[in-house]
């Protein structure tokens, strides 16, 4: 069964970078028939797209985000992370990792974790 | 961006009930649509993928139909397990967008 978990600093300083981590555990982050996603979620709010990245470094932004993200994979410890520079109060929101299934529909994810920008 | 509207923004329904829920494109994203369900607190479910394909595991009484702009989500015979929010996720282009959502009420 795949599992994945966030982990990060749940509290961070307006105009500091947001930084998650998600373990992927049941599956490798290897596999060639994934891509690796961040998506968030405002409180009491719906859900937004980040981007994902593959094995192979290949990553894909949303535009509205781009500037700031970057996502990353260390296939050696099956995790992969997401970066966000200069947050503000806008981006506190629960961050989800997820798989992609080729790209498309995302059948796994974590629990989610809840970053708040505060200062 | 594709806009993805969901219809109705709350829903509410006694257990038995068959609930439809409506999600529309603002282009044409083929079958390339996903429905997922939230419940408070917890990470989304994925139901339905490919417009109408089922999710293994997931209940029969949940099934998908559409294709091109408009689709649906249809539960049939409501069950207690099932009052939750209910997302549709485009992935014909990216970025993937989602609908923003409808929730799912006891009558």
């Amino acid at each position: 069964q795949v599992q994945l978990q966030e982990s990060g600093p749940g509290l961070v300083k307006p105009s500091e970078t947001l930084s998650l981590t998600c373990t992927v555990s049941g599956g490798s982050v290897r596999s060639g028939s994934y891509y690796w996603s961040w998506i968030r979620q405002p409180p009491g709010k719906g859900l937004e797209w980040i981007g994902y990245i593959y094995y192979s470094g290949s990553t894909n932004y949303s535009p509205s985000l781009k500037s700031r993200v970057t996502i990353s994979v260390d296939t050696s410890k099956n995790q992969f992370s997401l970066k966000l520079s200069s947050v503000t109060a806008a981006d506190t929101a629960v961050y989800y990792c997820a798989r992609e299934v080729g790209a498309t529909a995302m059948d796994y994810w974590g629990q989610g974790t809840l970053v708040t920008v505060s200062s | 961006d594709i806009q993805m509207t969901q219809s109705p923004s709350t829903l509410s329904a006694s257990v038995g009930d068959r609930v439809t829920i409506t999600c529309r494109a603002s282009q044409s994203i083929s079958s390339w649509l996903a429905w997922y369900q939230q419940k408070p607190g917890k990470a989304p479910k994925l139901l339905i993928y490919k417009a109408s394909s089922l999710e293994s595991g997931v209940p029969s009484r949940f099934s998908g139909s559409g294709s091109g702009t408009e689709f649906t989500l249809t539960i049939n015979s409501l069950q207690p397990d099932d009052f939750a929010t209910y997302y549709c996720q485009q992935y014909n282009s990216s970025p993937w967008t989602f609908g923003q959502g409808t929730k799912v009420e006891i009558k």
